[in-house]
């Protein structure tokens, strides 16, 4: 069965750095997404990517965050400048219409 | 803006007893999702419910979307140990869109 690949599993940063986590969605799939999960929390979204642009974005995804589709496969979020706060599980999800989606393995990100 | 909920937050169950999470959204939905997260896991995606007063079956679990389609309950019949994780309810944010508003979830643990 296809699944959302997710890369790398986890991330050490320092404060200040700049991350890329990484999204290989499911390869039909027209419709992306990124959410994140504190430890112990719930799931938030992100933001929605569909047709090369981004369809909706949350408060959370402020200036720091990006999103791209550098090619046919991958899906990728940046974040500039990382912040203590943006420890978290980030999930990337794919669906085929604006329905299902596929959650990836996630990504844990650790600011120091 | 819109807010889902879930109670109970926590529910610890002996084996063999049954089990239920119920799910409030603070507006009218287009459809409500039911993921199941394994304890170090992602998201996985068990149902959708469309239809006012709707009810689904998965062998033990049983779905529910009611009349309003305001609220959702998740019944588990008999549990088993590899029912553990969290059951979280989701709602897009609007029609037609892919952003969906996740409730805090319920985590189940069951005693063998």
């Amino acid at each position: 069965e296809p699944e959302v690949t997710q890369t790398p599993s986890h991330q050490v940063t320092q404060m200040g750095q700049e991350v890329i986590l990484r999204c290989v969605p499911i390869s039909n799939h027209l419709y992306f997404y990124w959410y994140r999960q504190i430890l112990g929390q719930k799931v938030e979204f992100l933001v929605s990517f569909y047709n090369n642009e981004i369809s909706e974005k949350s408060e959370i995804f402020d200036d720091q965050f990006s999103v791209e589709r550098p090619d046919g496969s991958n899906f990728t979020l940046k974040i500039r400048s990382t912040k203590l706060e943006d420890s978290a599980m980030y999930f990337c999800a794919s669906s085929g219409g604006q329905e299902t989606q596929y959650f990836g393995p996630g990504t844990r990100l650790l600011v120091l | 803006g819109q807010q889902v909920m879930q109670i109970p937050q926590y529910q610890h169950v002996q084996e063999g007893e049954d089990f239920t999470t119920y799910c409030n959204s603070s507006t009218t939905l287009s459809n409500i999702q039911w993921y199941k997260q394994r304890p170090g896991g992602h998201p996985v995606f068990l149902i959708q419910l469309v239809k006012s007063g709707e009810v689904k079956k998965q062998k033990r679990l049983t779905f529910q979307f009611g009349e309003a389609k305001k609220n959702s309950s998740l019944h588990i019949t008999a549990t088993q140990t590899t029912d553990v994780g969290t059951y979280f309810c989701a709602g897009p944010s609007r029609p037609n869109t892919g952003k969906l508003i996740f409730g805090q979830g319920t985590t189940l643990q069951v005693k063998p």
